[in-house]
């Protein structure tokens, strides 16, 4: 069974800073692997969607990147802001589930 | 505003009550997720509805039953729930099944 994993499970960044994230996978056979945030109260966002024969998506200060091979993606956000403040998801889609990882709290400090 | 609408957005129940949620997405999506949000514990995923035939089902205990009316409608029945069950129940659309995914803002649910 897939296993997704989210590490640190909180952050906490001065305002401006480039930070992170990292979420790993233990099953290589995916379809695609997506990054989302939530914010308190909220459901979750879709940041981006990285499909398995790509290497990277890009949307404004987020880039998101995927080895398969590893089993390991990651979300660069630049010059962290405070409304960046959020828990960030990821997600593996293979066979018809869609695996999640616990998240990573992050707090960008004004 | 992110296309779709859940009602309500909080519910108290006792164990034996009947009480159905409601999911509405108005994106022209052809699929349909619940999920369950616990704290501490990774998304759930419950049920998932491809035009609108259900193509997942993961060992949901049947006091939860879901219904897809049509392509744009989803609800979760549920009746004679446990203590357990109290969680933030998301409800999600997607073009295709597997797709970039829109969500609901939940409902919380808690069984007294």
């Amino acid at each position: 069974k897939q296993e997704v994993t989210q590490i640190p499970a909180a952050l906490s960044v001065p305002e401006g800073e480039n930070l992170v994230l990292n979420c790993s996978f233990t099953d290589s056979a995916i379809y695609n692997l997506q990054w989302f945030r939530q914010d308190p109260g909220k459901g979750l966002t879709s940041l981006l969607l990285i499909q398995s024969s790509q290497r990277e998506q890009t949307s404004g200060r987020l880039n998101a990147s995927l080895d398969k091979s590893s089993g390991r993606s990651t979300l660069y956000i630049a010059a962290s802001q405070p409304g960046d403040s959020a828990t960030y998801l990821c997600a593996a889609y293979g066979g018809n589930q869609f695996y999640f990882g616990t998240g990573t709290s992050l707090t960008v400090i004004p | 505003e992110t296309g779709v609408t859940q009602t309500p957005r909080h519910l108290v129940m006792g164990m034996t009550n009947k009480k159905s949620l409601k999911c509405e997405q108005h994106l022209g999506h052809n699929a349909m997720y619940w999920y369950k949000q616990s704290a501490k514990k990774p998304l759930e995923l419950m049920f998932v509805y491809s035009l609108e035939e259900r193509v997942e089902n993961n060992s949901v205990p049947s006091r939860f039953s879901p219904e897809c009316p049509n392509s744009s409608h989803l609800f979760l029945h549920l009746h004679t729930l446990q203590p357990e069950d109290s969680a933030l129940y998301l409800c999600a659309s997607s073009q295709v099944a597997g797709g970039r995914q829109h969500f609901g803002d939940g409902t919380r649910l808690s069984i007294l």
